[in-house]
């Protein structure tokens, strides 16, 4: 079966500070990876997804991006973050782009920036 | 464009009452929908989806969403509700655009 691991779980990290959230996929080939932010416990905000190694697409303009170094693994970083990149982080994959696919999701990163 | 209306913020129930958390989709082509439920500090997990065929769709943990196409919407149910489906219910539809679009959520309570 396939799971999906984030970490770190919690993060706690200064303004100005470098991210890097990694998410891995375990029993799947080419899966489809995206990342989203969930603000406040409520919306989810789609900020990247990539349908294989290197591809990457931004959903958003923003202080963070993505990458996709191995089939199965997806990182999300940043350079300097910002008070307002506080959220709860979602990793999910999907067997295709196609709309018919449902996602399955990572337990989250909850990211506090002071 | 897509999009995905929860109208109520909050549903309250009585747990062995039927619950209906609502959802209405706007999309362009023939909708996929789905919908997904968050315990508290967890992931999304997913409940059921419609693509296709039986206007009634069963999903996990006794769940069950109707479409209805002239009305747009695709409401979760279920017939008989338990403290533990208390948690944050997500409707999310794709469409020509192959992105997952998600409501705002309902936050569900039963209460014993």
């Amino acid at each position: 079966s396939q799971t999906i691991h984030q970490w770190p779980a919690t993060l706690v990290q200064p303004v100005g500070s470098p991210l890097s959230l990694e998410c891995t996929v375990e029993g799947t080939s080419n899966p489809n990876l995206y990342w989203y932010r969930q603000a406040a416990g409520r919306g989810l905000q789609l900020l990247f997804y990539s349908v294989g190694i290197g591809q990457i697409s931004s959903e958003v303009p923003q202080n963070l991006s993505a990458s996709r170094p191995q089939d199965r693994q997806f990182i999300l970083s940043s350079k300097k973050l910002l008070l307002s990149d506080s959220g709860f982080y979602l990793c999910a994959w999907s067997l295709g782009l196609a709309a018919s696919y449902e996602q399955y999701f990572g337990p989250g990163t909850r990211l506090t920036v002071t | 464009a897509q999009s995905v209306a929860q109208p109520e913020d909050q549903v309250n129930v009585a747990e062995g009452n039927p619950l209906t958390v609502k959802c209405t989709y706007s999309v362009s082509g023939n909708p996929y929908l789905f919908w997904y439920v968050q315990y508290p500090n967890r992931g999304l997990q997913f409940l059921l989806k419609y693509i296709t065929g039986d206007n009634l769709v069963k999903g996990s943990y006794g769940f069950e969403a109707e479409f209805n196409k002239s009305q747009t919407s695709f409401h979760l149910k279920k017939p008989s509700a338990l403290v533990s489906d208390s948690a944050l219910y997500f409707c999310g539809s794709s469409g020509s655009a192959r992105q997952l679009t998600f409501g705002s959520g309902t936050q569900l309570t039963v209460l014993p």
